[in-house]
């Protein structure tokens, strides 16, 4: 049963911090996406990737927000500083080549304290 | 104004009730159009796909109209597994699969 994997699944820890989200999208998927999920907000999308360039990072703060995608295999989302302003869920998904439906992993939970 | 709009909720009803959810978008380029249903704490999935025509999918009937830019989603027969939250999601013309997803109608059926 293919499925989205995020590492760490919960994740506490002091403004200031650098924080490293992982991401491993589905087998042969070449697209892979990262948003972020809070209650006043819902689900925003931050950037996202097609065979590992990226397409649109629009949504993501630059200045303190990262996303790359250094194998086919691995996505990460880093945050350097961290700020309790991005205390939310970080989900990550992917989409193959011929489909519409994005496929989410089960989220990191971010608290920035 | 948001790009996707759905009614607030939450929709507290009971098993067996007939629901209906409606969503519309602001993006007349937008090209595909779905329905994802979140648990809490859980991650989005994909409910439905809507397609012109309406589409039925067991007790969920979805339906989209392109000139009101207007999309729909029936549950007939609630049950309590319904209960969750769900998002109108519509993808945009020429962006790479970027879907906008709405803020999310929750609904909770009881016993």
């Amino acid at each position: 049963d293919a499925r989205v994997t995020q590492t760490p699944r919960h994740k506490v820890t002091e403004m200031g911090q650098e924080v490293t989200m992982r991401c491993q999208p589905i087998l042969g998927h070449n697209t892979v996406f990262w948003y972020r999920q809070t209650m006043m907000q819902g689900l925003e999308l931050l950037a996202y990737f097609r065979n590992r360039a990226p397409l649109d990072d629009s949504g993501m703060p630059k200045d303190r927000f990262s996303a790359e995608m250094p194998d086919a295999t691995l996505a990460t989302l880093k945050i350097q500083p961290s700020e309790p302003r991005d205390s939310a869920v970080y989900f990550c998904a992917s989409a193959g080549l011929v489909t519409d439906t994005q496929y989410f992993g089960p989220g990191t939970r971010l608290t920035v304290l | 104004r948001k790009e996707v709009e759905q009614d607030p909720g939450p929709f507290n009803v009971p098993e067996g009730a007939t629901v209906a959810f409606n969503c519309t978008y602001s993006n007349s380029a937008s090209q595909s159009f779905f329905w994802y249903r979140q648990d809490c704490r859980k991650e989005p999935k994909l409910l439905m796909s809507v397609y012109s025509s309406g589409n039925e999918d067991g007790r969920f009937t979805a339906q989209l109209n392109r000139a009101s830019q207007y999309i729909s989603l029936l549950i007939r027969d609630s049950k309590l597994s319904d209960s969750a939250t769900y998002l109108c999601v519509v993808k945009i013309y020429n962006q790479g699969g970027k879907l906008i997803f709405g803020q999310g109608t929750e609904l909770s059926v009881k016993p």
